[in-house]
Formats: C-alpha cells, structure tokens, sequence
C-alpha cells in the first residue's frame, strides 16, 4: 500500500515549457487534489476532483489543466510554464466515502522554472 | 480573503516547554477542524482533529482546544521535543461546500535542545 504516489519529484523547466504532474492512489479514495506551496502562503488548491470524471476550479487555476484519468489517477498539467509557476506541487486524496474527512498526501514535485 | 487565520507564523520553544499555536475562523458553517504536521521535504500529514461539537481532544503530548463562540482554536504541544519541529497548519472543512480544507498559512515550529 504505497499510499499517494507523485512523479517526477523534482522537475526543471524554461519559461514556455510543458511538462505533466502524475499523481496516483491506491486508497480507492473518490476525491483527489492539486495544490502549490509557496513560502508564507501556505497550501493553496489549484484543482479538485470530487469524484471520477468530474473536476472543478480551486483557489489558483490560472495556467493549468488536470485529468482526472480513472480513480486512481488525476494529473497536473502546465501547458507554458511560467518562472510564476515555481513552486512544491501537492497532491491529496480523501476518502473512500464522503464521510470521511482527512487528506492524504504524497511526497510533492518540486518545480523550478527559468 | 482568509477565512482561517493562523498565528504565531513561527515559535521558537525550549525543549520540554509548551508550544501554543493558534487559529481563528469565521465561517460557522465549518464542521471540521484538522491540524497538519509538515517536515520538511514532506507533504503535510494529519496530526489530530476536532469537531465543534466538543471543547477538547488530545492525543499523547498534543492538544486541540476549541472555543465554538470565539470561533477560535488552538493546538498545544506539552513537553515539546527537538523532532516536533515541523510546519503545523491548521484548517476547517464544510462538508456542505464541495468539501475542500480551507487552510491557514502556516506556523513553523523550532524545538530547542
């Protein structure tokens, strides 16, 4: 039981690049989240997914899309990447039922962009 | 907008001392209250969490006190520990509203030896 798995764990970017986050559980979670982490700003959510096939906008959207792939997966991309967009990228899941309340996390891509 | 304010940024606290973080909220909607524990280089992991519904809960070392009609709360470490240094963040869920943690920003944590 890996728990919240992400890839790549660091990643270089230009300016204008593209690249994908990938994020998978295995906790058969219903829910799962991207967030960035920024020093003093604390976790901010840039996408969800409450279920599969369904995502919806966070706090900070601007500059990504995400798949939810199947209920394992849900993935982070940035189509041109910004020097704006470097950051520690979090992915979470909650679940398996709505009930339940607490957020799993994997171990962050760290993203620098030039 | 920040609907959960969390203070002190960063603490500083002799070993074996009590560290005192604290949050407040506004939205009386929320029904959950979580504290996250960040080492660095790590993602955040659930610590302890409380309902409004009692004024107390703790777990080994680490405390959860919450006042519903201040709308604030605050989590106490006793006895703190060199490895208790980490990020705490507090947050507070609605599960009426698309279930997503509204977070606080962050208090880090150093434990003195």
């Amino acid at each position: 039981n890996a728990g919240v798995t992400q890839t790549p764990k660091f990643q270089v970017l230009k300016t204008g690049q593209s690249m994908t986050l990938q994020c998978a559980q295995d906790m058969n979670h219903n829910s799962m989240y991207w967030y960035r982490q920024d020093p003093g700003m604390g976790l901010r959510l840039i996408y969800y997914s409450a279920s599969e096939g369904t995502t919806d906008k966070g706090e900070v959207p601007n500059g990504y899309n995400v798949s939810r792939l199947n209920k394992r997966e849900f993935s982070l991309r940035l189509e041109s990447a910004a020097p704006s967009q470097t950051s520690v990228y979090f992915c979470a899941s909650r679940g398996p039922t709505g009930g339940s309340y607490e957020q799993y996390f994997g171990p962050g891509t760290r993203l620098t962009v030039t | 907008q920040q609907q959960v304010k969390q203070s002190p940024q960063s603490l500083i606290v002799q070993k074996g001392g009590i560290s005192i973080i604290n949050c407040a909220y506004e939205n009386t909607a929320f029904d959950y209250f979580p504290w996250y524990q960040q080492f660095p280089g790590k993602g955040p992991a659930l610590l302890i969490a409380i309902r409004p519904d009692v004024s107390e809960k703790k777990e080994g070392r680490f405390t959860i006190s919450f006042n519903k009609s201040a709308k604030q709360f605050s989590l106490h470490i006793m006895d703190s520990q060199p490895g208790d240094s980490a990020t705490y963040f507090c947050a507070a869920f609605n599960a009426g509203n698309n279930r997503k943690l509204i977070w606080g920003l962050g208090t880090s944590l150093a434990v003195n030896p």
